[in-house]
């Protein structure tokens, strides 16, 4: 099994569409969750982050974590075409030397068409 | 311009052969990360270095093999190519060796292995 797994779409929606993002992961020892969002040709980009289970907002994106269920979510509302990109949730280490290490789902790519 | 540069954006080189990859980090960042990242196997952690010093290793091939200089910048070296290694190298920094922290993505180099 995996450590985070992903679906990886694609995944097409028409603008002003409220997007669902998923991933699981297998260790209950992760604290810190993160999404990432790349666009083609391109570096990915922190999008945004939280710690431990709870809700975070930030403008049209929305993270979620349950750890109980072992499940972090990405929303964005009202979508727009400039939102079309790969969208990767990353999860760091939870200790030791894989500290520094970030594991990356495999990606879900996102179209917003006008 | 996230502040990490990587050179060159574009490799083309023959199997068999060998190339270096090159890494300048966001100033004042301590950590370099390696990561590989081909469209079956998503973005895979490779190698940290923490100022000078090898703190993690992932899924590295013994034919790979890296370094953080004095002067923070890292360079990845790859031997012996294969067909098969031809992906997006992507080097990434941050300013402590934890993963919660983010990391800042450079633009990643291209490799074409032929």
């Amino acid at each position: 099994q995996k450590e985070v797994e992903q679906d990886p779409g694609p995944l097409s929606v028409p603008e002003g569409a409220i997007v669902s993002l998923n991933c699981t992961y297998s260790n209950s020892a992760f604290q810190y969750f993160m999404w990432y969002r790349q666009y083609s040709r391109k570096g990915p980009e922190l999008l945004m982050y939280t710690y431990s289970s709870g809700n975070k907002e930030d403008g049209r994106f929305t993270a979620q974590v349950d750890k109980s269920s072992k499940y972090i979510s990405l929303f964005i509302r009202d979508s727009q075409p400039s939102d079309s990109a790969t969208y990767l949730c990353a999860i760091p280490g939870a200790g030791g030397t894989s500290y520094g290490k970030l594991t990356f789902g495999q990606g879900t790519i996102l179209t917003v068409h006008p | 311009d996230s502040g990490v540069t990587q050179t060159p954006k574009h490799l083309i080189t023959a199997t068999g052969q060998r190339v270096t990859l090159r890494c300048s980090p966001r100033s004042g960042d301590l950590s370099v990360y390696w990561y590989q990242q081909s469209l079956d196997q998503g973005l895979q952690f490779l190698i940290h270095y923490y100022n000078g010093e090898e703190r993690a290793k992932g899924n590295i091939l013994e034919r790979f093999s890296a370094q953080q200089f004095p002067d923070l910048h890292s360079e990845l070296n790859l031997s012996s190519l294969e067909l098969g290694d031809s992906a997006l190298y992507f080097c990434a920094s941050s300013v402590f060796a934890r993963g919660q922290d983010g990391y800042t993505f450079g633009s990643g180099t291209r490799l074409t292995v032929v």
